[in-house]
């Protein structure tokens, strides 16, 4: 149980360009789904957190206008990099977290997508 | 702020041979001390989560201790297989801080 699936797994695409990616729970229901960055040999930063059917919450120093977050229902989520440059190329993961039925619930990942911008 | 350190930053271990990895955290007021394990090039897997001092978790080779401090990963007779990075992650409300992880490798 648990499962969490994100697509694409790996994205090169030019600079300029807008690349979206999708997070879906896949055998619960995400109350709030969470967006992380990686960068090599480097811990997971939050980005954002979001919430179904309203708007994400940005940690600082994260450009909203830059990350697009949208959580429109209880099994998707999407994070679209606008107008992406080389600096954005970068590991990123989602996870999604189950309603608290139990307190502390652990945020369940999914395997990341590999943002390459040339 | 919150700050969770891991240590060693890497380690490498004969099979067989066992160890232990250590997470700190500089904040009071735990709400969920959690650790995954981090394959390359995937995302982490949940492993355990702890809640309280004194409170220990077992899953095959791995147990997860707790202190007021720390926590520790104890692995006994590592297996190849069990080589992968171990983040560590602080919980306050809904949110992880994770430490930077400790890269293990095990040497058949």
């Amino acid at each position: 149980g648990a499962v969490v699936s994100q697509h694409p797994s790996w994205v090169i695409c030019k600079s300029g360009t807008s690349v979206k990616i999708e997070c879906r729970s896949l055998d619960f229901q995400a109350t709030t789904m969470f967006w992380y960055r990686q960068f090599p040999k480097q811990s997971l930063m939050l980005m954002a957190t979001s919430n179904e059917g309203s708007k994400a919450t940005y940690e600082q120093g994260v450009e909203k206008d830059k990350f697009l977050i949208n959580h429109a229902s209880l099994t998707l989520s999407t994070l679209t990099v606008t107008s992406a440059h080389p600096e954005d190329s970068s590991f990123y993961i989602c996870s999604a977290k189950a309603r608290d039925i139990v307190s502390n619930q652990p945020q369940h990942f999914g395997d990341g997508t590999r943002l390459s911008i040339l | 702020e919150d700050q969770v350190t891991q240590s060693p930053e890497a380690l490498r271990l004969q099979e067989g041979e066992s160890s232990s990895l250590n997470c700190s955290y500089t904040v009071s007021g735990l709400r969920g001390l959690f650790w995954y394990r981090q394959d390359p090039g995937k995302g982490p897997e949940f492993l355990f989560t702890l809640y309280s001092a004194g409170e220990e978790k077992e899953k095959e080779r791995l147990k997860a201790t707790l202190t007021k401090k720390e926590s520790f990963l104890h692995i006994t007779a590592p297996k190849p297989e069990d080589s992968a990075t171990y983040l560590c992650a602080r919980g306050i409300r809904e949110k992880l801080t994770f430490g930077t992880g400790t890269r293990l490798t095990i040497i058949p």
